[in-house]
């Protein structure tokens, strides 16, 4: 099995510019979860999706940020404009349960992203 | 906002035995606790999951208590390549929310 696949791994833009994240779960789980790693603040959840289904969008810091999952092998979070408080190390995770629950993550290697 | 805390950091050497505490006071009653461990460049990795008692794997022990307000990962016997942060997992009760704790950073000496 890949594991979960993101891309790209590193992205560099300017503040401003749109930037679209990509996710690729492993196959077969039913749940997808967007994470934004900082210093300052942690691991946060962003959303998560069951099913396809957003659940819980609370975590999007603010409309600039939208995430989508148009089927069950692949989801998008775009940052429209970006600023450059939105540099970050941003995560996919899928689970196999649409539980919602803590059921076990499996994470991909994250993307890289600076706004100038 | 219920919070999980997690020592910022501890330190160890080589052949001992590392504990680590959550505390999650608003634990849902049907989230299961789960922690993660997470190298630089990488995304954090389970390493172990459970939901009252205790509960064993090929690489750590977790203990609960009873009431759950806390957890405890136990490492038995660290090496070099045990330096890591490691996070506990728990829902929050009433917001449906996943919250990683804030991590706690292990040094491993020689």
């Amino acid at each position: 099995d890949a594991g979960v696949i993101q891309s790209p791994r590193h992205e560099v833009t300017e503040m401003g510019q749109e930037v679209t994240l990509r996710c690729k779960p492993i196959s077969g789980h039913n749940s997808l979860f967007w994470y934004r790693q900082t210093m300052m603040r942690g691991l946060e959840l962003l959303i998560y999706f069951n099913n396809n289904v957003p659940i819980d969008d609370s975590g999007m810091p603010e409309d600039r940020f939208s995430a989508k999952m148009p089927n069950a092998s692949f989801s998008t979070l775009k940052i429209q404009p970006s600023e450059p408080r939105d540099s970050a190390v941003y995560f996919c995770a899928s689970s196999l349960y649409a539980s919602g629950n803590t059921d076990t993550q499996y994470f991909g290697p994250g993307t890289r992203l600076t706004v100038l | 906002l219920a919070k999980t805390t997690q020592p910022i950091s501890m330190d160890s050497y080589e052949g001992q035995e590392v504990n680590i505490t959550c505390s999650h006071n608003n634990i849902a009653t049907n989230d299961y606790i789960t922690w993660y461990q997470q190298f630089p460049s990488q995304g954090p990795r389970f390493i172990i999951q459970g939901y009252k008692t205790k509960v064993t794997n090929e690489v750590a022990s977790l203990f609960i208590p009873a009431d759950r307000k806390s957890s405890t990962l136990s490492l038995p016997r660290v090496s070099l390549s045990d330096t890591a942060v490691y996070y506990c997992l728990v829902g929050v009760k009433g917001f449906q929310k996943l919250v990683f704790g804030t991590g706690t950073r292990l040094l491993v000496s020689p």
